[in-house]
């Protein structure tokens, strides 16, 4: 199985700020890449797929980067609603692996 | 606009089969590919598998062995049967849809809100 590994586990932030999420994968998966917004007690909510195509609906304070084995997500200037857990996946190959998360705290 | 509701019991006794159901509504359910996904504190968010009602399945090697996945389609509902079941399968269930049926496009873009199962004694 391909290993998604997420840093830093926890960040700390304020508003404004900007804040950036990396995601590793530990072999090539290309640009088969998605990134997720979870806030507690929900289920995870789609931003980006395919590494940097934006989700319909989703800010574009966010944005994806990467390819490869090394990709990022960015929130340009952190806002309220933006406090939440964000997981990485790939789908390069089965089985799909998530990463562990990283959650955005004031 | 998609919507899907899991069901099922919230407690299961070991070595007993866990049986939840996923309720779609409000789209195509024979045009997309259908996934269940699950989140424990121990092991994180883990896919276990996805099919289309025409038959065509893909599960989680890790959980091949014990899993099974099903359509009705005249309730528009989907199921998964999880046999054998440990405390290490206590867990929130999500069942999601795959983002496009014939394209490389296996992430989620709608979810449930989650069912939280429990296997205990």
């Amino acid at each position: 199985d391909i290993q998604m590994t997420q840093s830093p586990s926890t960040l700390s932030a304020s508003v404004g700020d900007r804040v950036t999420i990396t995601c590793r994968a530990s072999q090539s998966i290309s640009s088969w890449l998605a990134w997720y917004q979870q806030k507690p007690g929900k289920a995870p909510n789609l931003l980006i797929y395919e590494a940097s195509n934006l989700e319909s609906g989703v800010p574009s304070r966010f944005s994806g980067s990467g390819s490869g084995t090394e990709f990022t997500l960015t929130i340009s200037s952190l806002q309220p609603d933006d406090f939440a857990t964000y997981y990485c996946q790939h789908y390069n190959s089965y089985p799909f692996t998530f990463g562990g998360g990283t959650k955005v705290e004031i | 606009q998609v919507q899907l509701q899991e069901s099922g019991p919230g407690l299961v006794r070991p070595s007993e089969t866990l049986s939840l159901t996923c309720t779609v509504s409000g789209d195509s359910f024979r045009n997309y590919l259908w996934s269940w996904i699950r989140q424990s504190p121990g092991k994180g968010l883990e896919w276990i598998g996805y099919f289309h009602f025409g038959g065509n399945t893909n599960y989680n090697p890790s959980l091949s062995s014990r899993v099974t996945m099903s359509a009705a389609t005249s309730t528009r509902q989907f199921s998964l049967r999880l046999t054998s079941v440990t405390a290490a399968d206590t867990a929130v269930y999500y069942c999601a849809r795959v983002a496009h049926l014939g394209a490389w496009s296996y992430y989620f873009d709608s979810w449930g809100q989650g069912v939280h199962v429990t296997v205990s004694s």
